[in-house]
């Protein structure tokens, strides 16, 4: 079955580190997505891209990184710049036309 | 700028109850619009969606109805269950633009 497949599922960081969350799909979707979730708040996006090596940042860019090498992988960097990255980060990509597919998500804590 | 205004939580009701979540929207162009539903710990799932004015959205008992004229996309359902426990987001996206624009969310709590 096509999806898209996040991991880890749970991820520690300490003070200062660099973290990458992964994020890779199989629907042969041109378009991905990075949104973070905080407790009782709706979606803000960080990063997308519509094709492979290209992206452009959304709204909350500040403190990530993002590489678009192939068109299934889409990887987030959490840098030591994100002055609070404790929250829950969704991946998602899209064909023209049609919503998004999630992924299952990666809950990202500060240790 | 495009935007969507979704009706405040928590909403708690009870088994079997008529659930109705308000979503309005602002935008531009001609937007297609979503519903995504959310449970604990997981990410999103696409409940249904409406393309065009007039278009109804419907799956699993939940039910749309795009509505030009007053630029609303509420959520209904005829009779909730304790599964339907959950976070539920409505979301537009401009014809041509592949980016969606979410609401804040509302989290459903159903008692048995």
């Amino acid at each position: 079955d096509g999806g898209i497949t996040q991991s880890p599922k749970y991820l520690f960081r300490k003070e200062g580190q660099n973290v990458t969350l992964s994020c890779e799909q199989n629907l042969n979707h041109d378009a991905m997505y990075w949104y973070r979730q905080d407790p009782g708040q709706g979606l803000r996006l960080i990063y997308y891209s519509q094709i492979v090596n290209d992206f452009q940042k959304g709204d909350i860019a500040e403190g990530y990184s993002v590489s678009r090498e192939k068109k299934e992988s889409f990887p987030l960097t959490v840098t030591s710049a994100q002055k609070n990255p404790t929250a829950f980060y969704l991946c998602a990509s899209s064909i023209q036309g049609t919503g998004y597919t999630f992924g299952s998500g990666t809950r990202l804590t500060v240790v | 700028g495009d935007s969507v205004t979704q009706m405040e939580g928590p909403v708690t009701l009870s088994e079997e109850a008529f659930l109705t979540i308000n979503c309005t929207y602002t935008a531009t162009g001609y937007p297609s619009l979503f519903w995504y539903v959310q449970y604990p710990g997981e990410g999103l799932q696409l409940l249904l969606k409406a393309t065009k004015a007039d278009d109804k959205g419907s799956n699993k008992g939940f039910e749309a109805t795009y509505r030009k004229e007053t630029t609303s996309f509420h959520l209904e359902k005829g009779s909730v269950q304790v599964s339907d426990s959950a976070v539920y987001f409505c979301a537009l996206n401009i014809q041509g633009a592949q980016k969606l624009v979410f609401g804040q969310g509302t989290r459903l709590t159903i008692n048995p």
